[in-house]
Formats: structure tokens, C-alpha cells, sequence
């Protein structure tokens, strides 16, 4: 069995400041995880992914997350926020091992927003 | 635009009304999966296909859903019967032999 838990529903942030979307996962076995966002009226789009390669992932947008055995934690972050950032942020796990989507079980989602 | 595109993007129908998606896929992509996402969660996966091949459903299928890719290509999702539990954003995506999943824009249904 597998699941993921974002930790927080919703973050606020000022634009230029750190952004923090924390993620833990539940899995019987060594798991693919991705983070996935989605803007209003887009289709999710992926960010970035963690397939047993290095542990410090880096995606699209200045966005990285690190994958913490020891703590089943793969928390998403990025140094400076942009209004652009503005978005539901889902993280996600599998068991397939190149993360085919047919094994994705999505979180809840993370509202991220991003203030002035 | 090359991506998955779903058609409609928006549905309303009346209770107990049939209704059908469709999906078409990115051209070279030979596998295609269905999710659903309510209001405040995340997208839960209901079926795939490869090529034509229907090789896995969720128990979140009732009898109602029936989904099809005839020829391998664009899949259409059909609703029976609609109850208003039925009313979420109904995703697809497309692959290349289990890689990047690539979803479309969505197609939400509001069930009055």
C-alpha cells in the first residue's frame, strides 16, 4: 500500500521569499515520487521527480525537493517566490519504477499564495 | 496545440442523464489513463489503457462508467445514469510506455 500527506492544505508567502510545501509518503516498498502543479484552467503539469537517482531533485521553475528516507519526507521548495507561483501543488507517489501513471496516488493538494 | 485535449471542458446534466467525454491523447503516446478529482483533493486514478487494451480499472469504476479507445487513439468516458456524487473534473493522460504523464486541461462535470 502507498500514500502521501501534504502536511499543509495551504501556504501563504510574500513574492521573494522561500516557499516550503512539505510532503511525507507512506510506502511498503522504494517509491517514485513527483511533485505536480496546477494553475486554473491548466492541465497538471509535472514539476520534477525522484526515481532512486540522487536524492536532491531539481525541477522546472526554480523548484527543487529532497528525498529523505529516514524521515519519508520529500518536501518541495524554492529560494524566491513569484506571483507566477500561484497554484495547487500535489505530491505524488508510485511504485511503478518509472512512475507510470497508472500506480499515482495523489495527495490533497497544497494551495500555495504568493503576496504581494 | 499538441498536448491532450478533452472535449467538452465544461458539462452540466440533469440527474440520471447519460453522459460521454472524450480524450485525445498526445499522437505517439500508447498508453492513456482516466482520474477523477473532487473538490478539495487530488486526482484519483479510474482506469488505463494501452493501445486498445483496457488493462486495469479501480474499484472507483462503478458499472455506471464505461470507458473505451477503440482504435487506439482518442478515448471516450461514458456515464450512465448520472447521480450527483458523479460531479468532479474528470482528467486524462497520456504516455510513452509508462513515462511522463502528460494530463489534459479536464472536463468538469456538475451533476443537477
Amino acid at each position: 500500500a502507498q500514500s502521501v500527506t501534504q502536511l499543509d492544505s495551504h501556504v501563504s508567502v510574500s513574492e521573494g521569499t522561500p516557499v516550503l510545501l512539505r510532503c511525507n509518503y507512506s510506502s511498503s516498498y522504494s517509491p517514485s515520487l513527483f511533485w505536480y502543479v496546477q494553475h486554473p484552467n491548466k492541465g497538471l503539469q509535472l514539476l520534477l521527480k525522484y526515481t532512486s537517482a540522487a536524492t536532491l531533485v531539481k525541477g522546472i521553475n526554480g523548484f527543487e525537493a529532497e528525498f529523505k528516507k529516514s524521515e519519508t519526507s520529500f518536501h518541495l521548495t524554492k529560494p524566491s517566490a513569484h506571483m507566477s507561483d500561484a497554484a495547487e501543488y500535489f505530491c505524488v507517489v508510485s511504485l511503478r519504477p518509472r512512475g507510470g501513471a497508472d500506480g499515482l496516488t495523489f495527495g490533497k493538494g497544497t494551495h500555495l499564495i504568493i503576496q504581494p | 496545440d499538441t498536448g491532450v485535449s478533452q472535449d467538452p471542458r465544461h458539462k452540466i446534466t440533469k440527474r440520471g442523464q447519460n453522459v460521454t467525454f472524450r480524450c485525445d491523447p498526445i499522437s505517439e503516446h500508447n498508453r492513456l489513463y482516466w482520474y477523477r478529482q473532487t473538490l478539495g483533493q487530488g486526482p484519483e486514478f479510474l482506469t488505463y489503457f494501452q493501445n486498445e487494451a483496457q488493462l486495469e480499472k479501480s474499484r472507483l469504476l462503478s458499472d455506471r462508467f464505461s470507458a473505451e479507445r477503440p482504435k487506439g487513439s482518442f478515448s471516450t468516458l461514458e456515464i450512465q445514469r448520472t447521480e450527483q456524487g458523479d460531479s468532479a473534473m474528470y482528467l486524462c493522460a497520456s504516455t510513452r510506455d509508462s513515462t511522463e504523464a502528460f494530463f489534459g486541461q479536464g472536463t468538469r462535470l456538475t451533476v443537477v
